[in-house]
């Protein structure tokens, strides 16, 4: 599976759009590209998926280049309950339901 | 939305003895199931896939023999922990795929195993 590459941290003031890049340069063509949350002591949750273009949701939109090299989440006006560590995974669709977690990103929303 | 329930949410055990950790989907069936380890300020790392009515797939690096899964019904998925040591204290985090969608996995709240 292609390894996701993204920032480790990352800081935002309330109410402000975040925008978080994974790069995934070795996507195959079956590959899909979902992103989970996690909040301390708890286990992840499942925000967006995507496969191509662009795809919104009521929490997040994803954007997928042409290319499907990189993929940016973003996050409109975040609140503090956002803080969190957010993470960019790629797997094999058609009922592969392994997922692989790279470092993830920590957001930090401040006041 | 579909939900996955692990019990319990924290356990402490003395080292030597074995520890149960219960992962239920409680309303849909899970023919597979997954199983993850998290250590404090680490990334999930894939322990075992679990099958219902058959034997786990471990990964790689992944003792079976001390760490026990049983997968015998649709809607429930154990882990054993045994003869644990302070080492095998970590968060347990259980997943399931969610039914008709290839897309999604439900996760367990997890559950923080200390080994004193």
């Amino acid at each position: 599976l292609a390894k996701t590459t993204q920032p480790i941290s990352m800081d935002s003031y309330e109410g402000q759009e975040v925008n978080i890049t994974c790069s995934h340069n070795n996507i195959a063509t079956n590959d899909y590209i979902t992103w989970y949350q996690q909040f301390p002591s708890q286990g992840p949750r499942f925000i967006i998926q995507g496969y191509k273009t662009k795809v919104t949701n009521e929490v997040a939109s994803l954007f997928i280049p042409a290319d499907r090299k990189s993929s940016t989440l973003s996050l409109p006006r975040v609140s503090l309950s956002d803080t969190a560590v957010y993470y960019c995974l790629v797997f094999r669709g058609a009922g592969s339901y392994q997922l692989t977690f790279g470092k993830g990103t920590k957001l930090s929303v401040i006041p | 939305g579909a939900v996955v329930s692990q019990h319990p949410s924290w356990v402490i055990c003395k080292s030597g003895t074995s520890v149960k950790i219960e992962c239920r989907s409680l309303d849909f069936q899970a023919t597979t199931m997954f199983w993850y380890r998290q250590f404090p300020k680490q990334s999930l790392m894939l322990m075992a896939t679990s099958n219902e009515g058959s034997k786990a797939t471990y990964e790689q690096g992944v003792e079976k023999d001390k760490f026990l899964i049983n997968h015998a019904s649709l809607t429930l998925s154990t882990l054993t922990v045994t003869s644990a040591h302070p080492e095998d204290s970590s968060f347990y985090i259980c997943s399931a795929p969610a039914t008709g969608r290839n897309t999604e996995a439900f996760f367990g709240q997890g559950t923080r195993l200390t080994v004193v």
